[in-house]
């Protein structure tokens, strides 16, 4: 069975911080891996996906990186800004039999201090 | 583009009733999943359907159940309704390649059970 966790549970920064959220996996017989952002009680926001082939995908201000064999992803957030404060979602996808099957992890809950 | 399509967005029942919810998939997606997240809570994997059929099953209770259609829309249906059944249910989609899946999610239906 994936367990996926994501350290730490909460960050608080001071705006303009660049920081790094953690994510790990159990098993490394992964299809991709995505990471996802979630404001309150809203939807989820896709922000990166990452294919098993890759080691790192970047879009703006984001750069998350794979590492299958140690079971590892990070994303690294530049710069931080209020906004960007919201939960973060690690989510791997895998084959659960013959079924594409994702787990998520419990996320990091990040808050940028202006 | 067009996305996954979740209808209501918002949802009030009271104890006991039923309630059932839509997902349209992105067009040409062949398979659906749903999710359940919970207060403070990260998504949890209930049931999905490929091609119309039940293709994986999670922690999805008895009282629910679903089912994909020929137009590959897909509906969650509840009964018996309890409190803690208040939750944000999201609906995924995928076309079914292998390694190269990728789950694109709705923006959710909010469940309010009173």
């Amino acid at each position: 069975k994936q367990e996926v966790t994501q350290i730490p549970a909460a960050l608080s920064v001071p705006e303009g911080e660049n920081l790094v959220l953690n994510c790990s996996f159990t098993d490394s017989a992964i299809y991709n891996l995505q990471w996802f952002r979630q404001d309150p009680g809203k939807g989820l926001t896709s922000l990166l996906l990452i294919q098993s082939s890759q080691r790192e995908q970047t879009s703006g201000r984001l750069n998350a990186s794979l590492d299958k064999s140690s079971g590892r992803s990070t994303l690294y957030i530049a710069a931080s800004q209020p906004g960007d404060s919201a939960t973060y979602l690690c989510a791997v996808g895998y084959s659960g039999g013959s079924n594409y099957k994702l787990t998520f992890g419990k996320g990091t809950l990040l808050t940028v201090n202006p | 583009a067009a996305g996954v399509i979740q209808s209501p967005r918002h949802l009030i029942k009271e104890k006991r009733e039923t309630a059932t919810l839509k997902c349209y998939p992105i067009p040409r997606h062949d398979t659906v999943y749903w999710y359940q997240q919970g207060p403070g809570q990260d998504p949890q994997f209930l049931i999905s359907f490929y091609e119309k059929m039940q293709s994986d099953k999670g922690s999805i209770p008895d009282r629910f159940s679903a089912q994909q259609f020929s137009d590959y829309h897909s509906e969650l249906n509840m009964s018996s309704l309890e409190l803690g059944d208040s939750a944000l249910y999201f609906c995924a989609s995928s076309l079914r390649q292998g390694g190269d899946t990728e789950a694109f999610f709705g923006q959710g239906t909010r469940l309010t059970v009173v």
